[in-house]
């Protein structure tokens, strides 16, 4: 499985976009980004995945690279609920495929 | 659509007793997955049901720890006996398609073993 990299935290202004990133120079042809948080006490919450096109919901963005290295997830108008950990996964989409989550980005939004 | 349901939301209970945690997946969804959270060790994987059948154990630490799925609307995660390690948040959650596809988390509950 192709390992992700994100910085540990990032702040982000209310009201302003956040743009988190995430490395995976080794991702393989079939496996797919996805995108979780955890806001503090709560369980985590999927937020949206995609293989190679961008992807959009009522939640956020993810802008793949066309290379599909890396990628970014948009929270277009940050607010001070969208304060949490997001976890960026890379994995194949099959039914025999766990998904584990490292150290994700701590963001944290401020007035 | 309730989402995923987990009872009690907090356990506080002394060590040695048994303690059974249990869940209620989204209706129509036919995987169900055991996590549990702690500071040090972050969120881990401990068992995965599929259609009810458990298809990998691995993550759960010892015989201590035990999972059934008697139907496609419940789970149990039993603990017996407990220890101070075993206090943690325990999570479930279920997807409509295996691990790979979007899981939906419970609120967790909140373990603590004194």
């Amino acid at each position: 499985d192709a390992k992700t990299t994100q910085p540990p935290s990032m702040d982000c202004a209310e009201g302003r976009a956040a743009n988190l990133p995430c490395n995976h120079s080794t991702i393989s042809g079939n496996e797919y980004v996805y995108w979780y948080r955890q806001i503090h006490s709560q369980g985590p919450q999927y937020i949206i995945h995609g293989l190679k096109n961008n992807e959009t919901n009522e939640m956020a963005s993810l802008i793949i690279t066309e290379d599909r290295k890396s990628s970014t997830l948009i929270l277009p108008h940050a607010t001070l609920r969208d304060t949490a950990v997001y976890y960026c996964i890379v994995r194949v989409r099959n039914a025999g495929n766990m998904l584990t989550f490292g150290g994700g980005t701590r963001l944290m939004v401020k007035p | 659509d309730a989402g995923v349901i987990q009872s009690p939301r907090h356990e506080v209970t002394e060590m040695g007793q048994e303690v059974t945690l249990r869940c209620k997946p989204i209706s129509g969804h036919n995987s169900l997955f055991w996590y549990r959270q702690t500071m040090m060790r972050g969120l881990e994987l401990l068992i995965y049901f599929n259609n009810n059948v458990p298809i990998d154990d691995s993550g759960m630490p010892e015989d201590r720890f035990s999972a059934k799925m008697p139907n496609a609307s419940f789970s149990t995660l039993k603990i017996q006996p407990s220890e101070p390690r075993d206090s943690a948040v325990y999570f479930c959650a279920s997807s409509p398609g295996g691990p790979s596809y979007e899981q939906y988390f419970g609120p967790g509950t909140r373990l603590t073993v004194t």
